[in-house]
């Protein structure tokens, strides 16, 4: 079965700097790479997804790339602020409903003054 | 539109004792996903549910099963508990059929204490 590493499992960066978490995936079949936001004591909330048919989706301060060659995609977020700071998953599955989402184990983010 | 209602929120069991967690989709969906979330090992995934069909399911034990009613509603049950199925169990649904490739909504989550 698909299996997602994600790195780091802590980043602590300063209001306004950028942010990168970066997650890998095992099965080349997957094709549909969500991002979800966990704030403390709160839902997980989907904030940016992409598939394998585009290299890059931008929405405002978040980005997400992806590089199905080395199974690889990565989220980014600039100019960070007090209000990112959360716990990110990242995921991966493949299409068909015999596949299921499997999640990386989340990168808590803690944006400082 | 309410959201993805679970209950209840907080319960504390004894080894041994079984539990039962319930979740209420959003209006109109129809695939339901259960997830157990513990420090350090993120979301795992436990089984999914459709018009009222288990359609997949994760690497647990039997003591953990669930089932979907003809409403969208779930259930999932925990037999004999162990001290390591301390967890918050996230409930999902999701509007598309294949509801691995579409937005996920969550519940708050059911948190679970066993003694």
């Amino acid at each position: 079965g698909e299996n997602v590493e994600q790195h780091p499992s802590t980043l602590s960066v300063q209001e306004g700097d950028s942010a990168v978490i970066k997650c890998t995936y095992s099965d080349s079949a997957s094709n549909y790479f969500p991002w979800y936001k966990q704030e403390l004591g709160k839902r997980p909330q989907l904030i940016i997804d992409i598939r394998s048919n585009v290299g890059e989706k931008k929405d405002q301060r978040i980005a997400v790339t992806l590089n199905k060659t080395a199974k690889h995609f990565s989220l980014h977020i600039t100019e960070t602020q007090p209000e990112d700071s959360a716990v990110y998953f990242c995921a991966a599955t493949s299409t068909g409903t015999a596949s299921k989402l499997t999640f990386g184990t989340g990168t808590r983010l803690q944006v400082t003054l | 539109k309410a959201g993805v209602t679970q209950t209840p929120r907080y319960l504390i069991k004894t080894r041994g004792q079984q539990v039962t967690l319930s979740c209420s989709p959003i209006s109109g969906h129809r695939s339901v996903s259960w997830y157990q979330q513990t420090p350090g090992q993120g979301l795992q995934f436990l089984f999914e549910y459709f018009s009222e069909t288990q359609r997949n399911k994760g690497n647990f034990p039997g003591r953990f099963s669930g089932r979907q009613f003809s409403n969208s509603r779930s259930e999932m049950n925990v037999s004999t508990l162990e001290l390591g199925d301390s967890a918050l169990y996230l409930c999902a649904s999701s509007l598309l059929a294949e509801s691995n490739t579409g937005e996920l909504f969550f519940g708050e989550g059911s948190r679970l204490t066993v003694l």
